[in-house]
């Protein structure tokens, strides 16, 4: 089992540019979550999915949507990138309760 | 929102001694997690620990939900086990989950 993957590894990208981070799992989790993490700083959560099709607010939502049309898969995107999103982006998943798997990381750097 | 904070902020161990990480919680939870971020940035699960103690080899960790800490205890300690430490707490039981702000362990030869 591969667990839980992450693309890209690591991204540049240009002020107002958009890009989609690609978050997959192979252990047949029902939730699954993006978080972003800044320097010196713990996780924050963007958002979550408590399932195929559905998806919810975390705790800072704004400049971030996401998709999950496949239960294995989490879309995170950036309509139009700002240089504060700038962050180390994070994909987890788990069962409907217990221990979060994360995935390696995304670098994203905004320009 | 909940309100998780993690002390010391910073820990320096020599090899093989041992150690205590806290965690409060500013809320009751429904759930309650320990991770080791490696230094290559890697996030590994602990413990899920909403309650009580549990111990995985060196590692242990106590929550006492009433009094909203939990403890990570660390014995014996080795190179490997430095990186960061975080808590992260869910208090609603959705796994909304709530990190703290980390505690950042070196273990010297």
């Amino acid at each position: 089992n591969a667990g839980v993957t992450q693309t890209p590894k690591f991204r540049v990208l240009k002020t107002g540019q958009s890009m989609t981070l690609l978050c997959a799992q192979d252990m047949n989790h029902e939730y699954m979550y993006w978080y972003r993490q800044d320097p010196g700083m713990g996780l924050r959560l963007i958002h979550y999915s408590v399932g195929e099709g559905t998806t919810a607010k975390g705790e800072v939502p704004d400049g971030y949507n996401v998709s999950r049309l496949k239960k294995q898969n989490f879309l995170l995107g950036l309509e139009s990138a700002a240089p504060s999103q700038t962050s180390v982006y994070f994909c987890a998943s788990s069962y409907t309760k217990g221990t979060q798997y994360f995935g390696p990381g995304t670098r994203l750097l905004v320009l | 929102g909940i309100q998780v904070e993690q002390s010391p902020p910073d820990l320096i161990l020599q090899e093989g001694a041992n150690s205590t990480l806290r965690c409060n919680f500013s809320d009751s939870v429904n759930n309650l997690q320990w991770f080791h971020q490696n230094p290559w940035g890697q996030l590994i699960n602990l413990f899920y620990i909403p309650s009580g103690t549990k111990q995985n080899g060196r590692l242990s960790a106590t929550t006492v939900a009433t009094e909203r800490y939990s403890l990570l205890y660390i014995s014996s300690s080795q190179t490997t086990d430095s990186g960061v430490y975080f808590c992260a707490v869910d208090p609603g039981g959705y796994q909304k989950v709530t990190f703290g702000t980390g505690t950042k362990l070196q273990v010297i030869p």
